[in-house]
C-alpha cells in the first residue's frame, strides 16, 4: 500500500524555467510534509517542508504547495538551474494513529534534469 | 555546525555475519530515525528513537535492531545477514518529537555477499 505516490519517475526541465514536482498521499492522518534531493550514494538533503495548517510555503527559489482535499502537494523551483538536477522524494510523517513524527514515508522519487 | 555523522560509509559482510551501524545527530538533537534505501522497495523506515526510548518501528524482521545511548548517538545493528539486507543505511536527526525538519547522514553502504 503505497501512502504517498510520486507518479512521475522523470522530469526534464530547461534551464531559467519553471520545475513542478507533484506528490499525492492518500493517509488522512499525514500532516506534516517534506521535500528532499538526493544525489545517488548520499543521504537526502531537506529543502523545504510545509504543515498541514498552511496551503504554502517559500524559501528562496523553492515553493511548496499543499491542497489537503486533494491530498496533493507540488514543489516548484523557479528558476530551475543545472545544479537542480537530482532525485527528488517527497515524504509526509504525522502523530495519529499510533505514529509519529519521526517517522517518515517516502515516495519513490522524481528524478529532475535541468538542461543548459 | 556539524551535520549526521554515520560510520562507516562503505562495509562488506558475508551472509549469515552480523553489524553495527553508527549514527552520531546533530548537537542537540535527541531523535534519531533509521532507513534503508533499496532499489526496488525504495526509502522505508526502520525505527525512531528518542531519549534512549524506541517510539515507532517499521515493518522489519527482529533481525533489525537499534539502540539509543544517553547522547543520543545511536546504533543499529542487524544479525544473520542477508543478501538482500545490501542497502543504503540511513539515520536521520530531529530535535525533538514535534514536526521539525530530519537532517539525514551520508548513510551507510552495505553489501552483503
Amino acid at each position: 500500500d503505497q501512502q504517498v505516490k510520486q507518479n512521475s519517475p522523470s522530469l526534464s526541465v530547461q534551464e531559467g524555467r519553471i520545475s513542478i514536482l507533484n506528490c499525492d498521499y492518500t493517509n488522512s492522518m499525514f500532516d506534516y510534509f517534506l521535500w528532499y534531493k538526493k544525489y545517488p550514494a548520499e543521504g537526502p538533503t531537506f529543502l523545504i517542508s510545509i504543515s498541514s495548517i498552511k496551503d504554502k510555503n517559500e524559501d528562496g527559489r523553492f515553493t511548496v504547495f499543499l491542497n489537503k482535499s486533494a491530498k496533493h502537494l507540488s514543489l516548484h523551483i523557479v528558476p530551475s538551474q543545472p545544479g537542480d538536477s537530482a532525485v527528488y522524494f517527497c515524504a509526509a510523517s504525522g502523530n495519529a494513529g499510533g505514529t509519529s513524527y519521526g517517522k517518515l514515508t517516502f515516495g519513490q522519487g522524481t528524478i529532475l534534469t535541468v538542461h543548459p | 555546525k556539524a551535520g549526521v555523522t554515520q560510520t562507516p560509509r562503505y562495509l562488506i559482510k558475508t551472509r549469515g555475519q552480523q553489524v553495527t551501524l553508527s549514527c552520531s545527530p546533530i548537537s542537540g538533537h535527541r531523535s534519531v530515525s533509521w532507513y534503508q534505501q533499496t532499489p526496488g522497495q525504495g526509502l522505508q523506515f526502520l525505527f525512531e528513537y528518542f531519549s534512549e526510548t524506541q517510539r515507532n518501528k517499521g515493518n522489519f524482521p527482529g533481525r533489525f535492531s537499534g539502540r539509543q545511548f544517553s547522547n543520543s548517538r545511536s546504533e543499529m545493528n542487524v544479525s544473520t545477514l542477508e543478501l538482500g539486507d545490501s542497502a543504503l543505511y540511513l539515520c536521520a536527526s530531529r530535535y525533538g518529537t514535534g514536526s521539525t525538519e530530519a537532517f539525514f547522514g551520508q548513510g551507510t553502504r552495505l553489501t552483503v555477499v
